[in-house]
């Protein structure tokens, strides 16, 4: 089992749409939970983080951590085309290096 | 610099040549990490320095990687004897602290 598995994609979705990407992890000793985006021929960017469970909201951006369950979600309102892109979830323990999910390419079409 | 910068962007080598990559972090960042980006998936972590100390190669798939970053700033992945299955991006980042990784472009390489 890969420490981290994410939602199966791709997503395509209209704009304007509320999107909604989901991860779970195995290892209970996870704090750090993160969502970085990646564009085409590019590397990824930090979008956002949490410490341990929590939601945390930034513009049209929610994180939410559910350490109960393991399970990591990003959700997305009023998606744009410029959101097209891949999104992954990382997670680490704070003292090792980022564990990545496999990544979840999602295009919002105008 | 402003950002994590990575040389070549593109490396297309024959199976057996050897290569290196370059990853220039953004200054004053103690942390550099490597990773692999197969196609398609998320990134694997290949190796990590605090300053000029590899803390951690367990990445590494073979004795046929190798990374090193002698003073701290600049790191080079050494990748010898490519094989096919070394095609991948090859992205380096670099860190202050435990999330806030600042990746490079990354490096495509094409074993042929």
């Amino acid at each position: 089992q890969k420490e981290v598995e994410r939602d199966p994609g791709p997503l395509s979705v209209p704009e304007g749409a509320i999107v909604s990407l989901n991860c779970t992890y195995s290892n209970s000793a996870f704090q750090y939970f993160m969502w970085y985006r990646q564009y085409s021929r590019k590397g990824p960017e930090l979008l956002m983080y949490t410490y341990s469970s929590g939601n945390k909201e930034d513009g049209r951006f929610t994180a939410q951590v559910d350490k109960s369950s393991k399970y990591i979600s990003l959700f997305i309102r009023d998606s744009q085309p410029s959101d097209s892109a891949t999104y992954l979830c990382a997670v680490n323990s704070g003292n090792t290096p980022l564990v990545f999910g496999k990544g979840t390419r999602l295009s919002v079409i105008a | 610099g402003a950002g994590v910068s990575q040389s070549p962007r593109y490396k297309v080598a024959k199976r057996g040549q050897d290569v290196a990559l370059r990853c220039d972090p953004i200054s004053g960042h103690v942390s550099l990490f490597w990773y692999q980006q197969a196609l398609g998936q998320g990134p694997e972590f290949l190796t990590y320095f605090q300053n000029e100390a590899q803390l951690d190669k367990s990445g590494l798939p073979s004795d046929r990687f190798f990374a090193e970053r002698p003073e701290g700033s600049v790191s080079t992945l050494k990748i010898q004897r490519t094989q096919q299955e070394d095609s991948a991006v090859y992205l380096c980042a670099s860190s202050l602290d435990y999330y806030g990784y600042t990746f490079g472009s990354g490096t495509r390489l094409t074993v042929v």
